[in-house]
Formats: structure tokens, C-alpha cells, sequence
């Protein structure tokens, strides 16, 4: 089944940084990488997401690279806000529809 | 839309007694739901798919006599946790998935989530 690893666990940048987040993924027949921001208690919130098909994308302040070559994605967060803290997770699904998550990333913006 | 939701959103039972989440999709039909746990600071990981009108298929490890499944129709999936212990006190997160008219994949939205402790 697919594996998906995800670093850093814990990250802290000051705020009007950039945040960047990395996961790689097992299974080549993946192909559909979303990312999920989670408040405590919360429901996950899908922020963006990528397909197969396409390399990059973005959406105002976030953006998601995919290298299918290497099987990693990463999301890029600039001029990070006190709202970007919470935890953030990296997923991936092929065939099965089945979403596989990475572990997560604490993201905690210090004003 | 794609509203899902959640019922209820916390209980708490008594170690031996069975519970159970309802997971309704509000403005649209699921032919497929999941049902995802989530222990403290941890991952959310897939327990079972719920498929309307067919068996659900349980991920390895995940007791399907204890985890009973039931999609009777295509906005409800309902998880009964049966004889609890305290041990099965997570969060439990339902997702309902929505034809998004891609041939690749089909969008999954979230529930609110229940919190479950079993004293």
C-alpha cells in the first residue's frame, strides 16, 4: 500500500516568513496529492491540492510542487500569518481512492 | 455545497457499552464514505469505506465485529463502536466522497468529527 512520510513534524518561523513543508509517497500509481490544514478539535480543511498532470500550483500565499520523478510534494506558505498556525497534513491517492496521510506538521508562526 | 455532518459531535459512555456516529452528507450523495481515527497528536488513519448497499472493507488491523459499519443509504454511514474501552477514546472523523465529474478522482469533504471517551 502507499507510504507517505512527511517532515519537518514541528516548525516555527517568524511571521512574514515563508513555511515549507515536505512529503514523499511510495506508490508511483498516486496520483492526487491534497493538503489538509487541521485546528485543534477540527475537522481537516483542504487548503490546496495537486494532480498527476501538473508540476506546480498555487493560490494566493500557498502553493504546491509535485516531482513525480522523485515522488515527493512539497507546500509553500509566504508572508506566513498568526492564522497559518495549526497542523497541516500532506496526503496521497491513486487508483483506489483511498487517501493515505503523511504524520504532520505543527506549523507555529511566533509574531 | 458539500456539507457533511456529524452526529454526535462528543459522547462519552461507560467501558462495555456500544456507540454510534452518524455521518450524513447534506447536499449531495455518497455512494462512498470513509471512516478515519484519530488518536492525540497523531495522524488521521483510515479505519474503513463504507460502500451504500454493500459490505464495508476494513483496513487491516480494524476488527469489523467491533467497528460495525452501516451504509443504508446514499447520505448516511453510520459506525458502531461496539463494547468499548477506554482504549478506543479517539476522535473519529467520517468523509463522504463526491463525484466531481473527474475521471481520476473524486473529492472527499470532511465531517466535523466525534470525540469519543469511554470511561
Amino acid at each position: 500500500g502507499e507510504n507517505v512520510e512527511q517532515h519537518p513534524s514541528t516548525l516555527s518561523v517568524q511571521e512574514g516568513d515563508s513555511a515549507v513543508i515536505k512529503c514523499t509517497y511510495s506508490d508511483s500509481a498516486s496520483n492526487y496529492f491534497p493538503w489538509y490544514k487541521q485546528e485543534l478539535g477540527k475537522r481537516p480543511q483542504l487548503i490546496i491540492d495537486i494532480r498527476s498532470n501538473v508540476g506546480e500550483k498555487k493560490d494566493q500565499r500557498i502553493a504546491v510542487t509535485l516531482n513525480k520523478t522523485a515522488k515527493h510534494f512539497s507546500l509553500h506558505i509566504t508572508e506566513t500569518q498568526p492564522e497559518d498556525s495549526a497542523v497541516y497534513f500532506c496526503a496521497a491517492t491513486g487508483g483506489n481512492e483511498k487517501l493515505t496521510f503523511g504524520t504532520g506538521t505543527r506549523l507555529t508562526i511566533i509574531p | 455545497g458539500a456539507v457533511v455532518s456529524q452526529h454526535p459531535s462528543r459522547v462519552i459512555c461507560k467501558s462495555g457499552t456500544s456507540v454510534k456516529i452518524e455521518c450524513r452528507s447534506l447536499d449531495f450523495q455518497a455512494t462512498t464514505m470513509f471512516w478515519y481515527r484519530q488518536f492525540p497528536k497523531q495522524s488521521l488513519m483510515l479505519m474503513a469505506t463504507s460502500n451504500e448497499g454493500s459490505k464495508a472493507t476494513y483496513e487491516q488491523g480494524v476488527e469489523k465485529d467491533k467497528f460495525l459499519i452501516n451504509h443504508a443509504s446514499l447520505t448516511l454511514s453510520t459506525l458502531t463502536v461496539t463494547s468499548a474501552h477506554p482504549e478506543d477514546s479517539s476522535f473519529y472523523i467520517c468523509s463522504a466522497m463526491k463525484n466531481s465529474g473527474r475521471a481520476s478522482y473524486n473529492e472527499q469533504f470532511f465531517g466535523p468529527g466525534t470525540r469519543l471517551t469511554v470511561l
